[in-house]
């Protein structure tokens, strides 16, 4: 178990530009999901894949945002036209579904994004 | 509308003593609460967790209570230790299904040596 990786750990961006985060997910787990988070908040739920398959998605993200997992591997996200409002810790997880129970979600150490 | 509220943002405790790290809930369809904890630069980290069929669950140090009724689940941490000094997340959802977790804004325990 290498743990859920994210990269990269920082990234600073001037308004305007697009930025792309990758997570790679613990190997056997089928589930991946993306949080935000800013100071003070807990993390919140912006997508989550079923393997290939993006099956929610949250208010939060705007037509900016996009997410892919391509072939249930890894996972992109990517903000387009970022904003000062964008910045924050981007979280990604990853979790097993058993088929009947749910199981904790594992996170990686996060994306800080700051945009300036 | 937060559906999960921890309403303390921070708790000092002496070491040794008992830590006890409170949540409260508003949707009646949560049957499924986890309690994380977090160091500055890294992600949650997932501690225990509970099933609404059950009111306690114990890990070594650590258990979670669970009061449906009430809506409220509290963390104890017994006894406390100075690594146990972090932020704690309460998070809820659906023990089947695909509803996301959904996280309190977080309590930070600092355990004094």
């Amino acid at each position: 178990d290498t743990g859920v990786s994210q990269n990269p750990r920082h990234k600073i961006t001037k308004r305007g530009q697009n930025v792309t985060f990758r997570c790679d997910p613990i190997s056997e787990h089928n589930r991946l999901y993306w949080y935000r988070q800013t100071l003070g908040q807990g993390p919140e739920f912006l997508t989550y894949f079923q393997n290939e398959a993006q099956l929610e998605k949250s208010r939060l993200l705007s037509d900016r945002f996009s997410a892919e997992r391509p072939k249930g591997s890894f996972s992109t996200l990517e903000i387009q036209r970022t904003e000062q409002g964008d910045s924050a810790m981007y979280l990604c997880a990853s979790s097993l579904d058993r088929g009947r129970w749910n199981s904790p979600l594992h996170f990686g150490n996060g994306t800080r994004l700051t945009v300036t | 509308d937060q559906q999960v509220k921890q309403n303390s943002p921070s708790l000092s405790v002496q070491e040794g003593r008992i830590s006890i790290l409170n949540c409260d809930y508003t949707n009646s369809m949560f049957d499924y609460f986890l309690w994380y904890k977090k160091y500055p630069a890294e992600g949650p980290t997932f501690l225990i967790s509970i099933s609404s069929i059950k009111d306690k669950n114990e890990d070594g140090r650590f258990t979670v209570f669970l009061n449906k009724s009430a809506k409220h689940l509290s963390l104890h941490i017994v006894p406390s230790q100075p690594g146990d000094s972090a932020v704690y997340f309460c998070a809820a959802g659906a023990l089947s299904g695909n509803t996301p977790l959904v996280f309190g804004k977080g309590t930070r325990l600092s355990v004094i040596a």
